[in-house]
């Protein structure tokens, strides 16, 4: 089946660095989302992502669809504990269903 | 605003058993998704339903199976449950309006375990 290859697996930063993270596959994507997950709830919308090259900020975060249509990354700003947790990307796939497929996730620690 | 509800939270059930989850979709929502999620991975998509059709099917077996109700609420219900199924069952909901028609909000989930 389809898949996502979302790097790294897992960040172990400073608070105050920056972070980046990002997705890529072999299929064309129409739509690009980015989740977070804390333990024990269900993924967190960040920010969704409709056009090739869109760049679309949420506060300290910023994604961008990527040209090719095939990746996508997203980038924290001045990291915070509270920014601790599991991002996960997530693709509509051209000419699909609306279904969502995702990364398996990277995992963020923040050390104050 | 309420979110995505579910229920139950948490659920023990044993091999061969059978288990209906709950989902009540954020209020305006009338497209709701389903998606396991075990340890260590990201969510994969089983159903989605739109208006009480289902619109959708990802790659589970037949003993997975789903239904919307008039009020847009819907029902997972897996069948003779295997020790693989033990995940965390999530829902979304999506109002598949013009400007956010992908955009998809989750529920906090119900863990299933399967002993």
């Amino acid at each position: 089946g389809q898949q996502l290859n979302q790097s790294p697996q897992s960040m172990f930063i400073q608070e105050g660095e920056d972070v980046s993270m990002n997705c890529t596959s072999s299929s064309i994507f129409n739509t690009w989302l980015w989740y977070k997950q804390e333990p024990g709830e269900g993924p967190v919308l960040l920010i969704a992502l409709y056009k090739a090259g869109e760049l679309t900020s949420n506060g300290r975060l910023t994604a961008q669809f990527g040209i090719t249509r095939k990746d996508s990354f997203l980038n924290i700003s001045a990291s915070i504990p509270s920014d601790v947790g599991i991002y996960f990307c997530a693709g509509q796939l051209q000419g699909g269903s609306e279904k969502l497929v995702f990364g398996k996730g990277t995992k963020l620690t923040v050390n104050p | 605003d309420a979110g995505v509800t579910q229920s139950p939270t948490h659920l023990i059930k044993t091999r061969g058993q059978h288990v209906t989850l709950r989902c009540s979709p954020i209020s305006g929502h009338k497209s709701v998704s389903w998606y396991q999620q075990v340890l260590g991975q990201g969510p994969q998509f089983i159903f989605q339903y739109y208006e009480k059709e289902e619109r959708g099917r990802g790659n589970f077996p037949d003993r997975f199976s789903a239904r919307q109700f008039p009020n847009y609420s819907s029902e997972l219900n897996v069948n003779a449950l295997l020790l693989g199924d033990s995940a965390l069952y999530l829902c979304a909901s999506s109002s598949r309006d013009y400007r956010s028609y992908n955009e998809q909000f989750f529920g906090p989930g119900t863990r299933l375990t399967v002993l």
